[in-house]
């Protein structure tokens, strides 16, 4: 079984700012991990995942997320947040093997102050 | 390429009445997923799919049907509809590598 934990539920960042979103898991298996971005009245889009490759994945927009194996952790960062970046943002976790499922963590509202 | 399209984006249903959410989607993909969206929970996956002909329950299927007729069509069946299924539904899909879902754009429910 696979779990995620995203603490908080909601980060306020000013425009310029580091971004921090958390993200820490727990898989049986080795898992593959992801960061989706929904904006307002829209479905979900991917930014960025991790498949056992490098363990610094970088995405669009500028993000990018380090997988930490000893922390069972998947954090995504941005150096310098944009008012655009204000959206909800949502780590999943999949073990690998051909039938597997994502599961979502509870997501994280992020805002952007000017 | 329109990806993963979801029909209707909104509807109002009143207590006890039924209704099919449509799913489609062009990218050949076997693996397909409904979830639902509610306020401070996440996506809790509904009944998923990993091929024509093949289904099987997720976290919370109660109160739901689907079927899989074809690999592009997966069609959600809503049966004697509740307020707790007040909720916004999304369908995705993926290819047969792993990886990330494709997700639609999403149905938003309301039962009254």
């Amino acid at each position: 079984a696979q779990s995620v934990t995203q603490l908080g539920s909601h980060v306020s960042v000013s425009e310029g700012a580091l971004v921090l979103l958390r993200c820490n898991y727990s898989s049986s298996v080795p898992p593959y991990l992801f960061w989706y971005v929904q904006y307002p009245n829209q479905g979900l889009q991917l930014l960025l995942k991790y498949t056992s490759a490098a363990t610094l994945v970088k995405g669009i927009n500028g993000f990018e997320a380090e997988f930490k194996k000893s922390e069972t952790s998947f954090h995504l960062t941005k150096p310098s947040a944009h008012m655009s970046d204000a959206a909800e943002y949502f780590c999943a976790v999949t073990p690998t093997g051909a039938n597997s499922k994502l599961t979502f963590g509870k997501g994280i509202t992020l805002s952007v102050r000017p | 390429n329109a990806g993963v399209t979801q029909t209707p984006k909104f509807r109002i249903l009143k207590i006890g009445q039924s209704m099919t959410l449509q799913c489609t989607q062009d990218m050949n993909h076997n693996y397909m997923y409904w979830y639902r969206q509610d306020p401070g929970m996440g996506l809790k996956l509904i009944y998923y799919s990993v091929g024509a002909g093949i289904t099987d329950k997720g976290e919370v299927p109660n109160g739901y049907n689907v079927s899989r007729s074809t690999t592009e069509d997966f069609p959600l069946r809503l049966e004697l509809a509740a307020p707790s299924q007040t909720s916004v539904y999304f369908c995705a899909s993926r290819g047969d590598g792993g990886g990330g879902y494709t997700f639609g754009s999403g149905t938003r429910l309301t039962v009254v």
